[in-house]
């Protein structure tokens, strides 16, 4: 199967400070990255949809100035999440599939869990 | 995407199987049935999928009624490793650029 893979897998960070998390499909070409973030003892919440060489889509109720994605190839998006705050503490996770329809799956990353200080 | 209902908790004795329910009442033609899993503090796991038959693969079964209604995903053999949220999803079959919508899954916990 495709292997989709996020760095780093944990950061802590001061409030106020801004975080970078990594998404990158390893064996395939991802034209459409997911992110979603998950606090403690519920369910993955979808964020946005990233989308190679153009803006991401974005979900009600998620600030896309305060989380910024840019998907400039076809194999990473990257999700900023900008000027952090303890309430943006969370396990991020991307997915992704590759192109064509004999994929009916989607593949997601370990998570990356982010705690702000 | 059809919503789906799931019970929250179940717990399976090891080497048991584990069934778990998926009710989707309102599941259209074209929508197949997705089970997911989690494992705690790891990224989702595809674990099979089906429209209206019923499927295996090294992992697990998937039986739907004839109505469609419900499924149950059957993990033949249970071991603590299994031990995971388990999520039923329903929608349509290709998933390459829209996005899994997860619900809140059944807390499979799977006991020596």
């Amino acid at each position: 199967g495709a292997v989709v893979s996020q760095h780093p897998s944990w950061v802590i960070c001061k409030s106020g400070t801004s975080v970078k998390i990594e998404c990158r499909s390893l064996d395939f070409q991802a034209t459409t990255m997911f992110w979603y973030r998950q606090f403690p003892k519920q369910s993955l919440m979808l964020m946005a949809t990233s989308n190679e060489g153009s803006k991401a889509t974005y979900e009600q109720g998620v600030e896309k100035d305060k989380f910024l994605i840019n998907h400039a190839s076809l194999t990473l998006s990257t999700l900023t999440v900008t000027s952090a705050h303890p309430e943006d503490s969370s396990f991020y996770i991307c997915s992704s599939s590759p192109p064509g329809q004999n994929y009916n799956e989607q593949f997601f990353g370990p998570g990356t869990r982010l705690t702000v200080l | 995407d059809a919503k789906t209902t799931q019970p929250t908790s179940m717990d399976c004795a090891e080497g048991r199987a584990a069934n778990l329910p998926c009710n989707h009442s309102t599941i259209s033609g074209n929508e197949y049935v997705y089970w997911y899993r989690q494992i705690h503090s790891q990224g989702p796991q595809y674990i099979i999928h089906g429209l209206k038959n019923n499927e295996t693969n090294e992992m697990a079964s998937l039986i739907i009624t004839e109505d469609r209604k419900s499924s149950t995903l059957i993990l033949p053999h249970a071991t603590l490793r299994d031990t995971a949220v388990y999520y039923c999803i329903v929608r349509g079959g290709y998933s390459g650029n829209t996005p899994l919508v997860f619900g809140k899954g059944t807390r499979l916990s799977v006991i020596a």
